[in-house]
């Protein structure tokens, strides 16, 4: 029930278009839900979260889709660039009770020129 | 500027030796955190502390192990016990969850050490 499920774990996407990376979650409760960026040798960093009381994030070209009765949140990128080329966590957590968050098993994404 | 720093980024280990990973934070987060990544397999939570001089197994502790005696240091042991320990090693921070508002990030990473065997 702690687990995070992501897919897919590998997305190839031409220069200008829309990548879409998956998670579900089983825990009810859970209450926020983050996204890491890692590039190639670094630390993953927080892209962008949700909390369940929406149903959709926007900041930039990134933008989170919740759906609380599916149990699924999803990030999608617009007009996908050569520099968003990295490996995206998705993650999950129940904010004010515990320090853990709970990762999905990340996707690699690769935009192509 | 506050953050996690991590060392070395590159790190050997012989059969048979134990070797360390430093992590220090500056950032005066009260929680700590250990992962490791492999290929394929997410990050894994090898073990956390929320206070200095406490600290608990995350899910893959066997082979491992921590001391947190300051509140900035948070280093990890990786024993000749741990028979597979060819990974990238991922040290975090967070704000204890009773001190969280909002707008606080949920963890802060450092940029990884990569451990190699000889």
């Amino acid at each position: 029930q702690q687990q995070v499920k992501q897919s897919p774990q590998s997305l190839i996407v031409q220069k200008g278009g829309i990548s879409i990376i998956n998670c579900a979650y089983e825990n009810t409760a859970f209450d926020y839900f983050p996204w890491y960026q890692q590039f190639p040798g670094k630390g993953p960093a927080l892209l962008i979260a949700i909390r369940p009381d929406v149903s959709e994030k926007k900041e930039g070209r990134f933008t989170i889709s919740f759906n609380k009765s599916a149990k699924q949140f999803s990030l999608h990128i617009m007009d996908s660039q050569p520099g968003d080329s990295a490996t995206y966590f998705c993650a999950a957590m129940i904010e004010y009770n515990t320090d853990k968050l709970i990762f999905g098993t990340g996707t690699r994404l690769q935009v192509f020129p | 500027d506050g953050g996690i720093t991590q060392s070395p980024k590159y790190l050997f280990r012989k059969e048979g030796q134990n070797v360390t990973l430093s992590c220090e934070q500056n950032l005066n987060h009260d929680a700590m955190y250990w992962y490791r990544q492999d290929p394929g397999q997410g990050l894994r939570l090898i073990y956390y502390s929320q206070i200095v001089n406490d600290f608990q197994k995350g899910d893959i502790a066997e082979g491992y192990s921590v001391s947190r005696e300051k509140k900035e240091s948070f280093p990890l042991t990786v024993t000749s016990a741990q028979k597979n320990p060819t990974a990238f090693y991922l040290c975090a921070s967070s704000i204890s969850p009773r001190k969280r508002d909002r707008g606080n990030q949920p963890q802060h990473f450092g940029d990884g050490t990569r451990l190699s065997i000889l």
